[in-house]
């Protein structure tokens, strides 16, 4: 079956770090891949997405690069800041993103000032 | 973007009693509701997809007779934990979609405790 797996963490950055998070997939088939963000207390939120491959997801300074060759979809920013401190989920789906997804494990973020 | 809300977003409640938790999306209609299960630091787990009147589909391994899921209108899902037991204690999260190729939006999740 699918699944996502997704580098541990958790990960502990000072503001204007790069950031990376790695983000690797088993799927059939062609899936939608997605990074989702969760703030302390909130519920998931897209953050960026890619339906086919080679193509790149951004949003809000990160990005992240649909590889089919690889599979991976590894979560980068140049630069965070200390609001970008909450939990990423990498996921995937092999029928839209209205569909049933598959998550990985979540990577804690913690920016310090 | 669109809103779903859950209620209540925490409840506690004796272990043999049943509780209901409500999925509400706000400014759309929602097709498909999707109930996911989060243990602390670990990943969501799809628990079942439920379709505007019809019956859902849950996912291997959980409960059917135990988790029950109605979806009565294109606006609202619930999800009841019956005989809840210390094992169920966990926060459960709904998610809202058009289905397809739409994007599916999260609720705020509920903190359910039995003790």
């Amino acid at each position: 079956g699918d699944s996502v797996t997704q580098m541990e963490g958790p990960v502990t950055l000072s503001e204007e770090a790069f950031l990376t998070i790695n983000c690797t997939y088993t799927a059939t088939g062609y899936p939608s891949l997605f990074w989702y963000v969760q703030y302390p207390g909130e519920g998931l939120q897209l953050l960026l997405k890619a339906t086919k491959a080679d193509d790149k997801g951004s949003n809000k300074g990160f990005e992240a690069t649909y590889r089919k060759e690889t599979t991976s979809f590894h979560l980068e920013k140049g630069s965070v800041q200390v609001s970008d401190s909450a939990v990423y989920f990498c996921a995937l789906s092999d029928q839209g993103s209205g569909s049933r997804l598959t998550f990985g494990e979540g990577t804690q973020l913690t920016v310090n000032p | 973007g669109a809103v779903v809300s859950q209620h209540p977003s925490w409840v506690i409640c004796k272990s043999g009693t049943s509780v209901k938790i409500e999925c509400r999306s706000l400014d759309f209609q929602a097709t498909t509701m999707f109930w996911y299960r989060q243990f602390p630091k670990q990943s969501l787990m799809l628990m079942a997809t439920s379709n505007e009147g019809s019956k859902a589909t849950y996912e291997q391994g959980v409960e059917k007779d135990k988790f029950l899921i109605n979806h009565a209108s294109l606006t609202l899902s619930t999800l009841t934990v019956t005989s809840a037991h210390p094992e169920d204690s966990s926060f459960y999260i709904c998610s809202a979609s058009r289905g397809g190729p739409y994007e599916q939006y999260f609720g705020p999740g509920t903190r359910l405790t039995v003790t």
